[in-house]
């Protein structure tokens, strides 16, 4: 079945660093979502990607969607103590029969350091 | 913004004993919701597919007949765990969407505890 890795799975950063967190999946996606889930609550949507190649900005956060679509990531420029969390890809796929299904990646969990 | 409502929260049960979580899209109609599991500090695992007044989908590997799920209108789908056992101990999370270019809204999760 379809398997969607990311990277790292832990990142400690000091408080104004970037951050990034890369999306792998083993098969071609329709099309794919990023989300947040802070430590005790539920994931939050951030953002889809769609086009080859699309990249996408929302303030200190750029997501980017591979050539491929079978990979992405998501970088923070300079983070603060709010963008603590864990930070999930979701591949959607598309069947046949119309069906959606989204997998979650592995998920990557940010700890800052004031 | 669309919401999802999830209920209980929290519960714990004893061995054997059923439990039924509801997942309710507040403001939009869903006629396709998903249910998820969450183990401590990993990620969200699929168990199934909702679908209003259809059977549900299950991923492979899920026991239909202990993960009960019934989506009779457009706005609730329930998900009952029945006979539950401490390995069914988990946090469940449904999800709903209202569009292909929206993403999906999750409801705020139901930890079970079965003892």
């Amino acid at each position: 079945g379809q398997q969607v890795m990311q990277i790292p799975q832990y990142q400690h950063v000091q408080e104004g660093e970037d951050f990034t967190t890369y999306c792998n999946s083993s098969t071609t996606l329709s099309n794919i979502q990023w989300y947040k889930q802070r430590p005790g609550g539920h994931p939050v949507f951030l953002i889809q990607l769609v086009k080859s190649g699309e990249v996408k900005k929302q303030k200190r956060l750029t997501f980017q969607f591979g050539e491929a679509k079978k990979n992405s990531s998501l970088h923070i420029t300079a983070t603060q103590t709010t963008d603590v969390g864990t930070y999930f890809c979701a591949g959607r796929k598309i069947s046949n029969f119309g069906n959606e299904k989204l997998t979650f990646g592995t998920g990557t969990r940010l700890t800052i350091i004031p | 913004g669309a919401v999802v409502s999830q209920h209980p929260s929290r519960v714990i049960c004893k061995s054997g004993t059923s439990v039924k979580i509801e997942c309710r899209s507040l403001d939009f109609q869903a006629t396709t919701m998903f249910w998820y599991r969450q183990f401590p500090k990993q990620s969200l695992m699929l168990m199934a597919t909702s679908n209003e007044g259809s059977k549900a989908t299950y991923e492979q590997g899920v026991e239909k007949d202990k993960f009960l799920i019934n989506h009779a209108s457009l706005t609730l789908s329930t998900l009952t765990v029945t006979s539950a056992h401490p390995e069914d101990s988990s946090f469940y999370i449904c999800s709903a969407g209202q569009g292909a270019s929206d993403g999906y809204t999750f409801g705020s999760g139901t930890r079970l505890t079965v003892v």
